[in-house]
């Protein structure tokens, strides 16, 4: 099983649509929890972290569940500003400072 | 944003020279750290630096060597470089880790092609 896989994607939505990705990781010892997104050619930006609790920022929501060992992303009322590849990221177990990334998710928002 | 900063932003050379690439963070931050993105493939961590003290090194080839002379500059040393080498190196920077906040914030990246 890969440290952390995601949907392989692409996705392609309309603007307005609910989009989810999902992520599952293999180290049960892992303790922090991120989406980043990317845009083409760019460098990966923060979007949010993730908590226990999950946790919400305007359109966008983040879960986790630490017993199947799996993160979501929702986003609602998708932009196309929000076309970018979505990389979900978790700490490597017992050091808090290497993180593994995902592959990446492509979303395409179409108007 | 000028959070972290790297130069240069592409970079061509052949496989016999030798250049660097730099980083710098004014985030106030202890913690910095080289990953490479080659197409097709999640980021790869190369080096990580905290508080100047190399804490890891993901078994990068010596071809690669890193600098920190000081918790805000970090330096990737470049010599003898393989075709494959090319890729999109990216520099990123966060607090120290018993903060307890361990978010990474990226530089725009140096595009480097290996002829």
């Amino acid at each position: 099983r890969k440290e952390v896989e995601q949907d392989p994607g692409p996705f392609n939505v309309p603007e307005g649509a609910t989009v989810a990705f999902n992520c599952t990781y293999s180290n049960s010892a892992s303790q922090s929890f991120f989406w980043y997104r990317q845009d083409c050619r760019k460098e990966p930006k923060l979007l949010m972290s993730v908590y226990s609790s999950g946790n919400e920022d305007g359109r966008f929501t983040a879960q986790l569940n630490r017993a199947s060992q799996y993160i979501s992303l929702l986003i609602r009322d998708s932009k196309l500003s929000d076309s970018a590849t979505y990389l979900c990221v978790v700490n490597s177990g017992g050091s808090n400072y290497k993180l593994t990334f995902g592959k990446g998710t492509l979303l395409t928002v179409n108007p | 944003e000028t959070g972290v900063t790297q130069t240069p932003r592409h970079l061509v050379m052949g496989m016999t020279n030798k250049k660097s690439l730099k980083c710098e963070q004014h985030l106030g931050h202890n913690a910095m750290y080289w990953y490479k993105q080659s197409a097709k493939k999640p980021l790869e961590l190369m080096f990580v630096y905290n508080f100047k003290e190399q804490t890891e090194n993901n078994s990068v080839p010596s071809r690669f060597s890193p600098e920190c002379p000081n918790s805000s500059h970090l330096f990737l040393h470049l010599h003898t470089l393989q075709p494959e080498d090319s890729a999109l190196y990216l520099c990123a920077s966060s607090q120290e880790w018993l903060a307890g906040t361990y978010e990474q914030y990226f530089g725009p990246g140096t595009r480097l092609t290996v002829t």
